[in-house]
């Protein structure tokens, strides 16, 4: 059974850090794209990023490049998220999908951002 | 704002058919393909349409897609009221190196 477990999600302050955890299993992990999408409670969804099956190729929406950083260990399944620079903005929660736009698309249950003082 | 735009909300009655659309441009839905998802209250969305009309095994044939131009449309027939949901359109977008997504359909089966 395809599995994408998201943790790392918590309270923290404006200016702050946190790195989310998004691990895979029950399919191939490293042989797919990656991405990491929000959501306002009760609003809409928002891509936030995205890492290609070995890390070589990567991207980000305009509103987190320089703050935030894709990354992934196939090793160990596992996709990472760290936001660094954390505005009240950044509330959300995050999910981790595997290829949104193809017949493979899975998405994880996502994990609580909130950033307040 | 989301880069593609759909109606914040639609309804129907139990057994009727309700179409939701998704509008967008030559960037986005003219060039690309589109996927639905659907987002029950509370849980993380589920794809239902790939590649504009496709569907995953396992979604009921009851949903189906469609596009023309840099407009698609996902048609739900004979509405039950677990379809009661929050449903989003998908396509890559040139400009952004990535995915796009509509703001949202919320659907009510009254």
């Amino acid at each position: 059974e395809v599995q994408l477990v998201e943790s790392g999600g918590g309270l923290v302050q404006p200016g702050g850090s946190l790195r989310l955890s998004c691990a895979a299993s029950g399919f191939t992990f490293s042989a797919y794209w990656m991405h990491w999408v929000r959501q306002i409670p009760g609003k809409g969804l928002v891509w936030v990023a995205r890492i290609n099956t070995d890390g070589s190729i990567i991207s980000y929406a305009d509103s987190v490049q320089g703050r935030f950083t894709i990354s992934r260990d196939n090793a160990k399944s596992t996709l990472y998220l760290q936001m660094n620079s954390l505005r009240a903005e950044d509330t959300a929660v995050y999910y981790c999908a595997r290829e949104i736009l193809t017949s493979q698309g899975y998405w994880g249950q996502g994990t609580l951002v909130t950033v307040s003082s | 704002q989301s880069v593609l735009t759909q109606s914040p909300s639609a309804s129907g009655t139990p057994g009727q058919s309700v179409t939701i659309s998704c509008s967008g441009r030559s960037s986005n839905i003219g060039s690309h393909t589109v996927s639905w998802y659907q987002q029950l209250p509370g849980t993380a969305p589920k794809l239902l349409i790939y590649s504009d009309s496709q569907r995953p095994s396992g979604v009921p044939d009851r949903f189906s897609g469609s596009k023309s131009g840099t407009s698609a449309s996902l048609a739900i027939s004979g509405l039950q009221s677990e379809d009661e949901a929050d449903y989003y359109c998908a396509a890559w977008e040139d400009s952004l190196i990535g995915p796009a997504f509509g703001g949202g359909t919320k659907l009510t089966v009254l």
